[in-house]
């Protein structure tokens, strides 16, 4: 069965600084991947997806993730953080065409001036 | 106009009752799904219907059932609720095939007294 590890439940860093959150996936395939954002109070929002093609993935508000199948990796980075960047992100893996999505556990990106 | 839209946003009721909550889709999606995200933020899926067809039941009590009447619908029934029914519970909804992104709902936080 699929699963997500997530390294470290919160992540801080300073406006402008590099922003990197690990994630860890097991996979008896070859899987889909993503990263999902929740910000208060909402529901998640899709910031990427890894379907097999090219390994470095761009998604919105400048985020891009890397699929590193060697180190069954899909570690999420922007180049600079921004105060809204201040959520929870989830990385989740599927292996069915039915979308069973397995979330990891989340971690809280916390963003201070 | 709300992709994914769930009622009510909260519920807060007494151990021993019995409530729902009612998700609409008006994306055309053919797959919907219930996940509940627990105080940790830990995110589980419960269950998914394809073309009104269970296709995923997760090890979910049976005090919660849910029912699709049409594709564009998927409401979960809770019976004799217990205090660890508290929880946030999304509603999501995907076309069906690998690699598609779910469309989350904003939530219905549960509060069992």
């Amino acid at each position: 069965a699929q699963s997500v590890t997530q390294l470290g439940s919160h992540v801080s860093v300073s406006e402008g600084a590099l922003v990197l959150l690990r994630c860890n996936y097991s996979s008896s395939v070859p899987p889909y991947l993503f990263w999902y954002v929740q910000y208060p109070n909402q529901g998640l929002q899709l910031l990427l997806k890894y379907t097999s093609a090219a390994t470095l993935v761009k998604g919105i508000n400048g985020f891009e993730a890397e699929f590193k199948k060697s180190e069954t990796s899909f570690h999420l980075t922007k180049p600079s953080a921004h105060m809204s960047d201040a959520a929870e992100y989830f990385c989740a893996v599927s292996e069915t065409g039915f979308q069973k999505l397995v979330f990891g556990t989340g971690t809280r990106l916390l963003v201070s001036p | 106009d709300t992709a994914v839209s769930q009622t009510p946003k909260y519920l807060v009721t007494q151990m021993g009752n019995d409530k729902s909550i009612k998700c609409e889709q008006n994306l055309g999606h053919d797959t919907m799904y219930w996940y509940k995200q627990d105080s940790k933020k830990f995110l589980k899926i419960m269950f998914s219907y394809n073309n009104k067809e269970l296709i995923i039941n997760e090890t979910v009590p049976n005090r919660f059932s849910p029912k699709s009447p049409d594709k564009a619908h998927l409401n979960l029934h809770i019976n004799s609720l217990e205090l660890g029914d508290s929880a946030v519970y999304f509603c999501a909804s995907t076309t069906s095939g690998g690699g598609e992104k779910l469309f989350f709902g904003s939530g219905t936080q549960l509060s069992v007294l």
